[in-house]
């Protein structure tokens, strides 16, 4: 069956850090793959996207992803952390099903905290 | 400006009184869809269309009915809503020409069933 997962539940960094998420997919081909954030109490903003092309995804916020087929990840990677990036972090995949529409997936979300 | 809305924001109810939460979007998106979020289960989806009349089930249909006559509009229905269902809801969209098939989401649901 197609899943993401996202295997920490919660991260925590200091400020100035770098980061990175992990997000694995379970799906036969290449799917579209999505980062959102979502701060306390507030809805999903998109990070960034991927279908094909370049496997490094640049993002809004200083975030970027990188797509490996072989180890069907998207890793979501920023180098120095700000106090404003804790929020929740969801990666999410859109795939073709066998009956020809479409359906997303999200994974279970990381929580990330930053330390002052 | 472009947005996908939802209405109400918050909603408290009681088990069995029959609801429907509405979505609306601006955008001339083909796709839409309802999701509910739960601590530690992330997004789910609940119902999916894919244009005017085609709908389908998600992840999590049960208990739940839609509906998409227009293609601007996608409102949720619980019939007989329960305890289970007291949840934070998503309504997003999506255009099938976007290369990308970006959901753009509102702002969400809280509802809670008493």
């Amino acid at each position: 069956a197609q899943s993401v997962t996202q295997p920490d539940i919660h991260i925590t960094v200091s400020e100035g850090a770098s980061l990175e998420l992990r997000c694995n997919y379970s799906y036969g081909a290449t799917p579209y793959l999505f980062w959102y954030v979502q701060s306390p109490g507030q809805g999903l903003q998109l990070l960034l996207k991927y279908f094909s092309g370049d496997t490094l995804v640049q993002g809004i916020k200083g975030f970027e992803a990188e797509f490996k087929r072989s180890q069907s990840s998207f890793n979501l990677r920023k180098p120095s952390v700000h106090w404003s990036d804790a929020a929740e972090y969801f990666c999410a995949v859109g795939l073709l099903t066998t009956s020809g529409t479409y359906k997303y997936i999200f994974g279970t979300g990381t929580r990330l905290k930053v330390l002052a | 400006e472009a947005q996908v809305t939802q209405n109400p924001r918050y909603l408290i109810t009681v088990t069995g009184k029959k609801l429907t939460v509405t979505c609306s979007q601006n955008m001339n998106h083909e796709y839409m869809s309802w999701y509910r979020q739960d601590p530690g289960l992330g997004l789910r989806q609940i119902y999916y269309s894919m244009n005017v009349e085609v709908t389908d089930k998600g992840d999590v249909p049960e208990g739940y009915k839609v509906s998409r006559k227009e293609k601007r509009n996608f409102p949720l229905i619980l019939e007989s809503p329960s305890p289970n269902q007291t949840s934070l809801y998503f309504c997003a969209s999506s255009s099938l020409r976007d290369s990308y098939l970006v959901e753009y989401f509102g702002p969400g649901t809280r509802l809670t069933v008493t």
